[in-house]
């Protein structure tokens, strides 16, 4: 069965400092892995999704992950914080076989400091 | 492309009573989602639907929640005999059928308190 650990329930980083949000998966299948953010009171918006086509996968608001198998890592990283990038961000394994059916960490809440 | 749209946005109700939720997904988008998302947890898969065909429900949908899809376009979730448990914001997303690489595409969900 497919599952996703999020290390870290909240992070704090300086702005213009690195941000790195650590996600651990476990899949039986090779995975297909995402990553999501939440703003207050909204809905969740796609950051990135890996679908084995390339290890590093390229974002929106230059984020981006790498996919490690050896680690079943996806972590998380943007070099430079802005205040706007304050929100929640969950990661997420597709189930598989005939099914989009996502699983989700229990999320990262990113506070960014002036 | 209009995203996906859902109504209402906030829903205070009493204990016992029924709701309705209403979810809109991208036009032409073939799946429909529902997850259920409490506080400081990530989305929990409720059902989706394919087409008009609801294909999978989850153990978390008791037999107080329905949902219906019934020409395959927008979507509806009853809760009856709500409980206090129920509180909840319930997530909508829509997607084109492509297996799991398939991007979800989420409204701003449903915000349920039941007092």
């Amino acid at each position: 069965a497919q599952s996703v650990t999020q290390l870290g329930s909240h992070v704090s980083v300086s702005e213009g400092a690195l941000v790195l949000l650590r996600c651990n998966y476990s899949s039986s299948v090779p995975p297909y892995l995402f990553w999501y953010v939440q703003y207050p009171n909204q809905g969740l918006q796609l950051l990135l999704k890996y679908t084995s086509a390339a290890t590093l996968v390229k974002g929106i608001n230059d984020f981006e992950a790498e996919f490690k198998k050896s680690e079943t890592s996806f972590h998380l990283t943007k070099p430079s914080a802005h205040m706007s990038d304050a929100a929640e961000y969950f990661c997420a394994v597709a189930v598989g076989g005939n099914t989009g059916k996502l699983i989700f960490g229990q999320g990262t809440t990113l506070q960014v400091k002036p | 492309d209009t995203g996906v749209s859902q109504n209402p946005r906030h829903k205070i109700t009493k204990r016992g009573q029924n709701v309705t939720f209403r979810c809109d997904p991208i036009s032409e988008h073939n799946r429909l989602y529902w997850y259920r998302q409490t506080l400081g947890q990530g989305p929990e898969f409720l059902t989706y639907f394919q087409n008009e065909a609801q294909l999978e429900k989850s153990r978390l949908l008791s037999d107080r929640f329905s949902a219906e899809r019934p020409k395959g376009s927008f979507s509806t979730l009853e809760i009856q005999r709500t409980e206090q448990g129920d509180s909840a914001m319930y997530l909508c997303a829509s997607s084109l059928l492509f297996g799991p690489q398939e991007t979800q595409y989420f409204g701003p969900g449903t915000r349920l308190l039941v007092l």
